[in-house]
């Protein structure tokens, strides 16, 4: 089955600076990849995703891209908010299965 | 508004008791899927469902099942809890076309 990756598990940066989360996955018929938000105590909240025909998308401060040869995807989030302190987590999918990484405490600090 | 839910949101249950996690959406969705959310593990699949009367075996299923006896359900049964199985365990639903999964609020289940 798919494995899927992700790096690193906890991540700071300084307000205003950008952060980056790494996922790779193994199996080659993954066609979708969402990133979800989970704050503490909360569901997890999806917040941007990308299927296999695209390279790249972009919401606002958040982008994902993805390189399907390396079979690697990242989540990019610029000029961070200290509400953007959570945990993120990545997944790949394939037949509406989605297999998750383990997630990244992502810290922003004031 | 279309939602999905889980009762109870907390639950202390003991060891060998049998326990039922409801999950209930109002969006439709044919796809329901059960995980469960440990520290160092992330999300991982229990059981799914791709419609009524289907249900099948996620990566994590031992000790648990599940019945779709209807599109907007899909109950999660501890058959016999373990302290293995004290987790935070969440459902969510999806369309068919999309894939995109929704997720309920979450129950934690403590099992002494």
């Amino acid at each position: 089955g798919e494995n899927v990756e992700q790096h690193p598990s906890t991540l700071s940066v300084q307000e205003g600076d950008s952060a980056v989360i790494k996922c790779t996955y193994s199996d080659s018929a993954s066609n979708y990849f969402p990133w979800y938000k989970q704050e503490l105590g909360k569901r997890p909240q999806l917040i941007i995703d990308i299927r296999s025909n695209v390279g790249e998308k972009k919401d606002q401060r958040i982008a994902v891209t993805l390189n399907k040869t390396a079979k690697h995807f990242s989540l990019h989030i610029t000029e961070t908010q200290p509400e953007d302190s959570a945990v993120y987590f990545c997944a790949a999918s394939t037949w509406n299965q989605f297999y998750f990484g383990t997630g990244t405490s992502l810290t922003v600090i004031p | 508004d279309a939602e999905i839910t889980q009762s109870p949101r907390h639950k202390i249950t003991e060891t060998g008791r049998q326990v039922t996690l409801a999950c209930h959406q109002t969006w439709n969705h044919n796809n329901m899927f059960w995980y469960r959310q440990d520290l160092g593990h992330g999300l991982r699949l229990i059981h799914y469902s791709y419609g009524v009367q289907d249900t099948n075996k996620g990566e994590v299923s031992d000790g648990y099942s599940v019945s779709r006896s209807n599109t907007e359900d899909l109950p999660l049964t501890l058959e016999s809890a373990a302290s293995s199985q004290t987790s935070v365990y969440f459902c969510a639903s999806s369309e068919v076309t999309s894939g995109t999964q929704y997720f309920g609020p979450g129950t934690r289940l403590l099992v002494l």
